[in-house]
């Protein structure tokens, strides 16, 4: 089974830019998230989709961040512009979300951004 | 809100030692997941071992084993005959059980070094 998939593994950018991120769930996985992980923290829930809808995005911070999830199945998040707090790894994840069973949620590499 | 308290930053345990690792957090719902995670340096975040809040008696898995005391609110993941693929931060989450909305919530990580 494949694992989740995302592009790319790093980018460096100057503030003010913009730039995207890639995601491909497991397939048959209904739910994906977006985590930011700071250097030394733990990972925090951006945006999570169940199928192609919104669930969550309390923590979106939505005058830079926006994210969407095409068909259900790949998702983009993309920040613009961004900022030197950005800096930090972005974690997808998906899981198979039978609803109510604390589903195990399988995280792909991430991409980490560094704004300078 | 739910918080999860890592107050271990790092450790380090010879080869083949047991060693232990805390956790606690707070919540007022009855009905949650707890897990715990393992990032590997520069590899991607696997689950090492799951807790219902339901079940009285503790999650194993191989080496792994958690002590987890309900009332406390302690979640603690020892590790059996340390190896050095062991080597890793070592995540705490926390999941409320809502359909449709199951999203963790992150601890800030313990380092944990094993040394040959």
């Amino acid at each position: 089974e494949a694992g989740v998939a995302q592009s790319p593994r790093y980018k460096i950018i100057e503030k003010r830019q913009s730039v995207a991120f890639w995601c491909n769930p497991i397939s048959g996985h209904a739910t994906l998230y977006w985590y930011q992980q700071i250097l030394g923290q733990g990972p925090k829930l951006l945006i999570q989709f169940q199928n192609n809808g919104v669930v969550d995005d309390s923590q979106l911070p939505k005058d830079r961040f926006s994210a969407e999830r095409l068909k259900g199945v790949d998702s983009t998040l993309k920040i613009q512009p961004a900022k030197l707090e950005d800096s930090a790894v972005y974690l997808c994840a998906s899981s198979l979300d039978l609803g109510g069973t604390g589903d195990e949620q399988y995280f792909g590499p991430g991409t980490r951004l560094t704004v300078t | 809100a739910q918080t999860v308290t890592q107050s271990q930053p790092e450790m380090s345990v010879q080869e083949a030692e047991t060693v232990t690792l805390s956790c606690t957090y707070d919540t007022s719902e009855s009905n949650y997941y707890l897990f715990w995670y393992k990032q590997p340096p520069s590899r991607q975040m696997i689950l090492v071992i799951r807790q219902e809040a339901y079940k009285q008696q503790n999650a194993t898995e191989n080496r792994f084993s958690v002590n987890f005391q309900k009332a406390a609110k302690s979640f603690s993941l020892k590790i059996s005959d340390s190896q050095l693929g062991d080597t890793a931060m070592y995540f705490c989450a926390f999941m409320i059980l809502r359909f449709g909305n199951e999203k963790l919530t992150f601890g800030t990580g313990t380092r944990l070094t094993i040394i040959p």
